[in-house]
């Protein structure tokens, strides 16, 4: 069974920084792209970023110079690292599975970790 | 690429046939996902490749369409269907872009 776990959420002061971590479990994790996807309270889905099995990484334009993601293998983990946070980065963060590098749809999601850059 | 979904929100009886529609800016082919979501819940495929149900997706879900106008068909809605819909296009990418979310309500 495909699992994927959300963690390192929480409140943070604008210009602070947080590290998400995705634990995946129930595929062969090297072999699939895994993105993350946010939703701002009450509203809809934005794609925020994605890492290849390889390491290639893609960034929305919104996040870019803000945010890193990575990948550790040999942990069936990805980090994405938020930097200089602003109150519009508040959303759930979700990680999902990529289906494959030529189909790139959602095919499997974590439950979300909640992020809410306030003073 | 921009997905426009509408109606914004689509108020249907148990029973009775739903219809949402999503609309690219340019054509993505056949590449258009559907997910559900229902309050407090994580995202879920239904449908991809435009028209290809995910596993365990039941036969009332049906999306057609492909270029820029797509559907997705829910007949003979049931409780449990009520909830938001959204589209995704992985034509071109990055970026992912996703629409902006068609409620099913209960009418």
């Amino acid at each position: 069974e495909v699992q994927l776990l959300e963690s390192g959420g929480g409140l943070v002061h604008p210009g602070g920084s947080l590290r998400l971590s995705c634990v995946a479990s129930g595929f062969t994790f090297n072999e699939y792209a895994i993105s993350w996807i946010r939703q701002a309270p009450g509203k809809g889905l934005q794609w925020v970023s994605a890492i290849t099995g390889s390491g290639a990484t893609y960034f929305a334009d919104s996040v870019k110079g803000r945010f890193t993601i990575s990948r550790d293998n040999s942990k069936n983990t990805v980090h994405l690292q938020l930097n200089s946070l602003r109150a519009e980065d508040t959303a759930g963060y979700y990680c999902a599975k990529v289906r494959s590098s030529k189909l790139h749809y959602f095919d499997y999601w974590g439950q979300g970790t909640l992020v809410t850059v306030s003073s | 690429i921009v997905m426009t979904q509408s109606p914004a929100t689509l108020s249907v009886s148990p029973g009775e046939r739903a219809t949402l529609s999503c609309r690219a800016s340019q054509s993505v082919g056949s590449n258009l996902a559907w997910y559900q979501q229902k309050p407090g819940q994580a995202p879920r495929l239904l449908i991809y490749d435009a028209s290809t149900r995910a596993t365990g997706i039941p036969t009332r879900f049906r999306g057609s369409g492909s270029g820029t106008d797509f559907t997705l068909t829910i007949s003979s809605l049931r409780s449990e269907d009520f909830a938001v819909y959204y589209c995704h296009q992985y034509n071109k990418w990055p970026p992912d872009t996703l629409g902006q979310g068609t409620k099913l309500e209960i009418k």
